[in-house]
């Protein structure tokens, strides 16, 4: 199975400033279609997961545009430009490359 | 409106089977695989597999392999996934979303919380 590792796993946040979350695989995410199929996932309090960004750094419809995704391979990267109350949860990238569809472990971002 | 509308919470005893309902709306229910999740209480997310809604072929996550049984009604338009041989590990949130091909998944159900207990 492949391994997802994020870090930090702990993010307490000053509203306004940037947020910066990291994702390594344990092999490499580009399939021969030249997408690496690596999503990211937002769950809330006490709410359902929500797609944030699909294939590294496309935004699923309605994510703000401080959020962004970039990486290839086997690193990946979640920005947000200026963190805001309503973006506390836990934050979690996903493989889709081959089944089983594996997660990491989350990063719980708050605000400070 | 675009939702998946999940069954109610479940208490099972050790041994037992659990049968969770995950039905769409505003959309076309043949258009999109259906996958089935898990969250243990402060536990990160499982994925256990998918279940397709024309054909009813599936994919199972090896853990769950023997145990795990996902199902589609084209007459209801609504997804089905059975757990057999409950243990208190089954204890948790399980949550259908729909899958957006290889694009993630875009729409999740509410979820249902299955608590297994003597």
């Amino acid at each position: 199975d492949i391994v997802l590792t994020q870090s930090p796993l702990s993010l307490p946040v000053t509203p306004g400033e940037p947020a910066s979350i990291s994702c390594r695989s344990s092999q490499s995410l580009l399939d021969t279609t030249g997408n690496n199929y690596l999503h990211w996932y937002l769950q809330k309090p006490g709410q359902s997961p929500q797609l944030l960004i699909h294939l590294t750094s496309n935004r699923a419809s309605g994510v703000p545009d401080r959020f962004s995704g970039s990486g290839s391979g086997t690193e990946y990267t979640l920005k947000i430009r200026r963190v805001q109350a309503e973006d506390v949860g836990v934050y979690y990238c996903m493989q889709a490359l081959q089944a089983p569809y594996t997660f990491g472990q989350g990063t719980k971002l708050d605000i400070k | 409106q675009v939702q998946l509308v999940q069954s109610g919470p479940e208490v099972k005893k050790p041994g037992a089977s659990v049968k969770v309902s995950c039905k769409p709306s505003g959309y076309t229910f043949t258009d999109y695989h259906m996958n089935w999740f898990r969250q243990a209480p402060g536990q990160g997310l499982k994925w256990m597999g998918w279940v397709g809604p024309k054909r009813g072929d599936t994919i199972y996550a090896q853990n769950f392999q023997g145990r795990v049984t996902m199902t589609r009604d084209t007459s209801t338009r609504t997804f089905y996934m059975e757990l057999r041989g409950l243990t208190s590990g089954d204890t948790a949130v399980y949550y259908c979303a729909r899958d957006w091909a290889y694009r993630g998944f875009d729409l999740w159900g509410q979820g249902t919380t299955v608590t297994v207990s003597s």
